[in-house]
């Protein structure tokens, strides 16, 4: 099992653009989530998929917007990148919404 | 310990002490909490987790003890090794949440 795989490892974007973060488990989990961390804070939850076809947002949902697409995949899209969004961003899965997380390796974003 | 700050508690042992990693949570209602590692470049790592019916938890060289009258954890590393050089911070769930709600993260630095 791969586990939680996130793409891409790292990105460069000018302020404005857009893109997609994708991220894949093959672990069967029903919850998924997004988190950023940013230095000297803790990770903090952006949006979060309690199952196949719900989203529901977390403490740092604006600029962000997701997709589950499947039970496996689930997808985090910034419409216009601003600097402020400069962070490593998380996807973990877990097998449900209380339980442990199972976090991928990340991918770090810089906006210009 | 972990807070919500500006800059990361750091801790530094010798190679085969004990270290001691403290987190102080703030939600009374919470009752999950699990401690986890993340090394430089990686995604966080989950260790042990412990529930609040419980004050102490055992694993492989590691003891997360509980104390709810203070809203304290704490993870113990037996026997500290290099390849325990990381960040370690502690995530807290309530029953009826939504959400983990993680500590800013101490970092470990074993010196051989």
């Amino acid at each position: 099992n791969a586990g939680v795989t996130q793409t891409p490892k790292f990105q460069v974007l000018k302020t404005g653009q857009s893109m997609t973060l994708q991220c894949a488990q093959d672990m069967n989990h029903n919850s998924m989530y997004w988190y950023r961390q940013d230095p000297g804070m803790g990770l903090r939850l952006i949006y979060y998929s309690a199952s196949e076809g719900t989203t529901d947002k977390g403490e740092v949902p604006n600029g962000y917007n997701v997709s589950r697409l499947n039970k496996r995949e689930f997808s985090l899209r910034l419409e216009s990148a601003a600097p402020s969004q400069t962070s490593v961003y998380f996807c973990a899965s877990s097998p449900s919404q209380s339980l442990t997380q199972y976090f991928g390796p990340g991918t770090r974003l810089l906006v210009l | 310990g972990e807070s919500v700050g500006l800059h990361l508690p750091t801790l530094s042992v010798q190679e085969g002490d004990n270290s001691i990693i403290n987190c102080a949570y703030s939600n009374s209602a919470s009752d999950y909490f699990i401690w986890y590692k993340q090394e430089s470049g990686k995604g966080p790592q989950f260790i042990i987790d412990i529930r609040s019916n419980m004050d102490k938890r055992q694993g492989q060289r590691v003891t997360v003890l509980l104390n709810k009258t203070v809203k304290h954890l704490s993870l113990q590393i037996a026997a500290t090794q290099p390849g325990d050089s990381a960040v370690y911070f502690c995530a807290e769930n309530t029953n009826t949440g939504n959400q983990f709600y993680f500590g800013t993260g101490t970092s470990l630095t074993v010196i051989p």
